[in-house]
């Protein structure tokens, strides 16, 4: 089956640092993709990756290892307005997107 | 630009009623989806589209039915609501090739009585 994992919720204090993690299982593989979704709004585009290595957006980075199944979202600097869920999904080799449940991100002051 | 819209953004049904839930986007995109979004689980796709005239299931696609005569609109109807089917409903939508992002709409919240 497929399969896309990540932690439910994760806590970071304000202007820190914070990785989050995605392993995923899925039959074929066209490409990762990063959404942010903030309370009670819509999924909004954050990144994507198809090729193995990291990919830096401003504050945000993706990094992806195929052969690993693995990939992460690094948060920099972060701000009381990254308080969001950050979803994870994978492409599979219908085009269709597997999504994982999502990650809640709490920042803290 | 109003990018995906969706209409309506509440509604309230009793078991066996029916109802459309109409998206529409004014970027000329190709692919238009239907997902649902459940506490604890991960968007879900119900059914999509790769062109006008055309639709196609998704892993959900029971108890729901969609067309999508004209490029710009994609409508996902319910044909007797069911408890089950209470939930967050998202349109999305993305243009040349599906690997591009989808933008979403802003989501109809269902409840099913």
């Amino acid at each position: 089956g497929q399969n896309i994992d990540q932690p439910t919720e994760m806590t970071a204090t304000e202007g820190a640092i914070v990785q989050i993690n995605c392993t995923y299982q899925t039959s074929g593989f066209n490409g990762l993709f990063w959404y942010q979704q903030h309370a009670g709004e819509a999924p909004t585009f954050l990144s994507y990756n198809v090729l193995d290595g990291l990919e830096e957006k401003g504050r945000f980075s993706s990094f992806l290892s195929r052969s690993k199944g693995y990939s992460y979202l690094l948060l920099k600097e972060l701000q009381m307005k990254d308080s969001a869920s950050y979803l994870c999904a994978v492409m599979d080799s219908n085009y269709q997107l597997i999504w994982g449940a999502g990650t809640k991100l709490i920042i803290k002051p | 630009n109003a990018g995906v819209t969706q209409t309506p953004k509440f509604r309230v049904l009793k078991t066996g009623q029916s109802m459309t839930l109409l998206c529409a986007q004014d970027m000329n995109h190709e692919y238009m989806y239907w997902y649902r979004q459940d506490p604890g689980m991960g968007l879900r796709l119900i059914h999509y589209s790769v062109g006008e005239g055309t639709t196609a299931k998704g892993e959900v696609p029971d108890g729901y039915n969609v067309s999508r005569l004209k490029k710009q609109n994609f409508l996902l109807g319910l044909e007797s609501a069911a408890p089950s089917q209470t939930s967050v409903y998202f349109c999305a939508s993305n243009g040349a090739e599906p690997y591009n992002e989808q933008f979403f709409g802003p989501g109809t919240r269902l409840t099913v009585l």
